[in-house]
């Protein structure tokens, strides 16, 4: 099984910016791989932030936007605040069967 | 209001199985995606199946592999999830999540299984 790999943790300061990656063992990131990105909250079940690379819901903030970048899918965060701290986890479809990547720890700080 | 709801709390004892359910309101399942999803505590998401209910079919990660059965009812528009031989590193909260008008927009509320004898 492909194994999809993010940054354990990341800092960012209230309004900066920051991109969070999500990385493939099997080869760069395509938009075949549908990317999700999904944040959580303590307590709280995930929600769906982005879907299929970069679509984003209603739900949303239009701060938040994905990307592949350098064979990699990518959250980008610009203008920070303190809400958007939370854990963020993508997921990749490999021929319909999904993989998670094991989360990133988003510090607004 | 479009929602999905599981079925409660449960507990179980090593070797035994359980079956959560997810039913929808507001909208059918009938053709869409609904997928399995647990989080173990203090830890990430894992992705353990999914089915399309109406007949197009269901897929597993190896590791879950005759282990795990996603079934669905389009008549109550529920869908189930059947973990066998659970174990104690099967304590997690397991969560459905469906795409309604796409993009997994719809989680459910997540359902407590712990395993412990």
């Amino acid at each position: 099984q492909a194994v999809v790999t993010q940054e354990p943790s990341l800092t960012v300061s209230p309004g900066g910016t920051v991109t969070l990656t999500c990385g493939s063992s099997t080869g760069p990131v395509t938009s075949g791989h549908y990317p999700y990105w999904f944040q959580q909250k303590p307590g709280q079940a995930p929600r769906t932030l982005i879907y299929d690379t970069s679509n984003k819901h209603s739900w949303t903030p239009a701060r938040f936007s994905g990307s592949l970048l350098g064979g990699k899918g990518a959250l980008t965060l610009s203008g920070a605040q303190p809400e958007d701290e939370a854990d963020y986890y993508c997921s990749l479809s490999y021929s319909g069967a999904s993989v998670f990547g094991g989360g990133t720890k988003l510090t607004v700080l | 209001q479009v929602q999905v709801v599981q079925s409660g709390a449960e507990v179980k004892k090593p070797g035994a199985s359980v079956k959560v359910s997810c039913k929808a309101s507001g909208y059918t399942f009938t053709g869409k995606n609904v997928h399995w999803v647990r989080q173990a505590p203090g830890q990430g998401l894992e992705w353990m199946g999914r089915i399309t209910p109406g007949g197009g079919g269901t897929r597993y990660p190896q590791r879950f592999q005759g282990r795990v059965t996603v079934t669905g009812d389009t008549s109550t528009n529920t869908v189930y999830m059947d973990l066998s031989s659970l174990r104690s590193e099967d304590t997690a909260v397991y969560y459905c999540a469906s795409h309604y008008e796409g993009g997994l927009d719809v989680w459910g509320q997540g359902t407590t299984v712990t395993v412990s004898s």
